[in-house]
């Protein structure tokens, strides 16, 4: 009963190729992350979806499009891979409301760019 | 510009030790100040947060002390464990809607 899976765990891929990660939570939360962490360990902030609406979007590639076909799923394609995009990708998952909550965050899927 | 500022980068402290890792921030409008533990291969978890309206929080052996004037807030941990090792991240947030991360410490408690 995992709260926040990924898939897949490892990902590795030649250079301008199209590849998509998943991300599943099942705690019912109503917003999800997708953070980008570097070979330095830097946790940056890609996008955020609220009731699969987008409401963060920070300064990524447009090579990376995410998807929330509904509010416990949100994916994350990257099209035209380039070395630079070799990183661990996590998910992430919280509810907002009139409490801060805690995110929880996915087992990561580190991807390698060849 | 980095949002949150974490010191250090890494830190080795013997077992029974106290381990302090320090961050500040500039936008005062954060409201909510987390901490967060990584174990290789695993994905960041929730140790303990703090909001702005208390100076200090403590939960076990891990106590965040917040300075609100001077911007500042640092975990501690007592009688650090070799099961404590691991990369520790501050973070801060405002409304909880977008969390801003520093850039880790990585500890290691010798036994």
């Amino acid at each position: 009963d995992t709260a926040v899976s990924q898939t897949p765990k490892y990902l590795v891929t030649q250079m301008g190729n199209d590849k998509s990660i998943k991300c599943e939570q099942n705690l019912g939360h109503d917003t999800m992350y997708w953070y980008k962490q570097d070979s330095k360990k830097f946790l940056k902030i890609m996008f955020s979806y609220n009731n699969k609406e987008l409401i963060i979007n920070e300064t990524v590639p447009n090579r990376f499009s995410p998807k929330s076909p509904d509010k416990a799923h949100l994916n994350l394609h990257i099209n035209s891979l380039e070395l630079g995009d070799s990183a661990v990708y996590f998910c992430a998952s919280r509810e907002t409301g009139t409490a801060i909550s805690e995110q929880f965050f996915g087992p990561g899927t580190r991807l390698t760019v060849l | 510009q980095q949002q949150v500022k974490q010191s250090p980068q890494s830190l080795i402290v013997q077992k029974g030790g106290i381990s302090i890792i320090n961050c500040a921030y500039e936008n005062t409008a954060f409201d909510y100040f987390p901490w967060y533990q990584q174990f290789p291969g695993k994905g960041p978890a929730l140790l303990i947060a703090i909001r702005p309206d208390v100076s200090e929080k403590k939960e076990g052996r891990f106590t965040i002390s917040f300075n609100k004037s001077a911007k500042q807030f640092s975990l501690h941990i007592m009688d650090s464990q070799p099961g404590d090792s691991a990369t520790y991240f501050c973070a801060a947030s405002w409304s909880g809607n977008q969390f801003y991360f520093g850039t880790g410490t990585s500890l290691t408690v010798i036994p």
